[in-house]
């Protein structure tokens, strides 16, 4: 059984920075793509950041180019993903997806929650 | 970037009713289109891939159509438990990958 496990969030301030993780199993973690994707409160679903499986191709959102980093380490079967320079925006529940090998998101994990405020 | 747009924002059907969504692209996403559904508090969940083929363990009363910039996803048979917020998802081009704002199908 394929699960995602994303851990890391909290309450942050304005400016601060924040990582998340994801702890994948149940699949062979270095054939997949991964992505993070994330939800306001009470809004529609954004594609943050994705990364390939050997780490040679990664996008960003331009919402959070500059500002925030994909990483994967397939030893630990697990993803990251540094947020920098936070702004009130990027509040939202942050989560792990599973690339299909065509870039839709077959799995999901259950979400981190992120909240950047004073 | 591709825009997706999808309409209406709410549907209101009735139990046992056809729902009928869409999903429109801002140029050409080919067949490169997912669908996914989200209930309250829950994660999405894939429904559709390929514009027209239905993810594991999907029951065949969702069917989804279209290609280039037109899609639809439809639900034969309401059920109660298909209330939910349904997205739609270019994977044509990346970065970035896109999705629709969102439509809230609801019991009339």
């Amino acid at each position: 059984e394929v699960q995602l496990v994303e851990s890391g969030g909290g309450l942050v301030q304005p400016g601060r920075s924040l990582r998340l993780s994801c702890a994948a199993s149940g699949f062979t973690f270095d054939d997949y793509a991964m992505h993070w994707v994330r939800q306001a409160p009470g809004k529609g679903l954004e594609w943050v950041s994705g990364i390939s499986w050997n780490s040679g191709s990664i996008g960003y959102a331009d919402s959070v180019k500059g500002r925030f980093t994909i990483s994967r380490d397939n030893a630990k079967n697990s993803l990251y993903l540094q947020m920098n320079s936070l702004r009130a925006e990027d509040t939202a529940l942050y989560y792990c997806a599973k690339d299909s090998e065509m870039y839709y998101f077959d799995y999901w994990g259950q979400g981190t929650l992120v909240t950047v405020s004073s | 970037e591709i825009v997706m747009t999808q309409s209406p924002a709410t549907l209101s059907v009735s139990p046992g009713e056809r729902a009928t969504l869409s999903c429109r692209a801002s140029q050409s996403v080919s067949s490169n289109l997912a669908w996914y559904q989200q209930k309250p508090g829950q994660a999405p969940r894939l429904l559709i891939y390929g514009a027209s083929t239905r993810a594991t363990g999907i029951p065949a009363r969702f069917s989804g159509s279209g290609s280039g910039t037109e899609f639809t996803l439809t639900i034969s048979s309401l059920q109660s438990e298909d209330f939910a917020v349904y997205y739609c998802q270019q994977y044509n081009n990346w970065p970035p990958l896109t999705f629709g704002q969102g439509t809230k199908l609801e019991i009339k």
